[in-house]
């Protein structure tokens, strides 16, 4: 089955400056990566998420990059605010015309420091 | 719309006893979703289903069962629960019409602690 790694765990960065997440996935088939925002004691919600058949998608201050060849993507959140910190969740799935639902990593703790 | 709900938000079970957490979404999503989340770590999926009557086991199915007898309502039920089933517990759905992954929306949890 697909398996997802996610580092750092810890990313503590000043305010105003940017924060990189990355993850990398074994499933070449994969082909829809999600990111989740999770605030303490609250459900994740869904900031980005990019398809295959797609480099990079910018929200905002958010972005996500993916490199299908190195199986791997990354988040990317410019000029950081207090409210950015939480716990970032990246996930993969591969849709073969059934669900077979989400493959998360770990987690990474975004601390933005004042 | 309520989105995805869940019942109870807070549980403390015995060693042995049985419940039934309870889920249901109001956004006629085809697509539902049991995950845990132990602490520390991201969400492993438990079973999922993909319509009515419709089930089907994920990553971590062992000591669970889940039935889908209706669009809305996705109930994760645990039998002779154990200290390893101490989790938090998220249900999801999405609607997909058969050609990709859609966003995965998630309840507010249920945190259920075994003792």
């Amino acid at each position: 089955g697909e398996n997802v790694e996610q580092h750092p765990s810890t990313l503590s960065v000043q305010e105003g400056d940017s924060a990189v997440i990355k993850c990398t996935y074994s499933d070449s088939a994969s082909n829809y990566f999600p990111w989740y925002k999770q605030e303490l004691g609250k459900r994740p919600q869904l900031i980005i998420d990019i398809r295959s058949n797609v480099g990079e998608k910018k929200d905002q201050r958010i972005a996500v990059t993916l490199n299908k060849t190195a199986k791997h993507f990354s988040l990317h959140i410019t000029e950081t605010q207090p409210e950015d910190s939480a716990v970032y969740f990246c996930a993969a799935s591969t849709y073969r015309g059934g669900a077979d639902g989400l493959t998360f990593g770990k987690g990474t703790h975004l601390i933005i420091q004042p | 719309n309520a989105g995805v709900t869940q019942t109870p938000k807070f549980r403390i079970l015995k060693i042995g006893q049985s419940m039934t957490l309870q889920c249901a979404q109001d956004m006629n999503h085809n697509y539902m979703y049991w995950y845990r989340q132990d602490p520390g770590m991201g969400l492993k999926l438990i079973y999922y289903s993909v319509g009515a009557g419709i089930t089907d086991k994920g990553e971590v199915p062992n000591g669970y069962n889940v039935s889908r007898s209706t669009t809305e309502d996705f109930p994760l039920r645990l039998e002779l629960a154990a200290p390893s089933q101490t989790s938090v517990y998220f249900c999801a759905s999405s609607y997909s019409l058969g050609g990709s992954q859609e966003t995965q929306y998630f309840g507010p949890g249920t945190r259920l602690l075994v003792l």
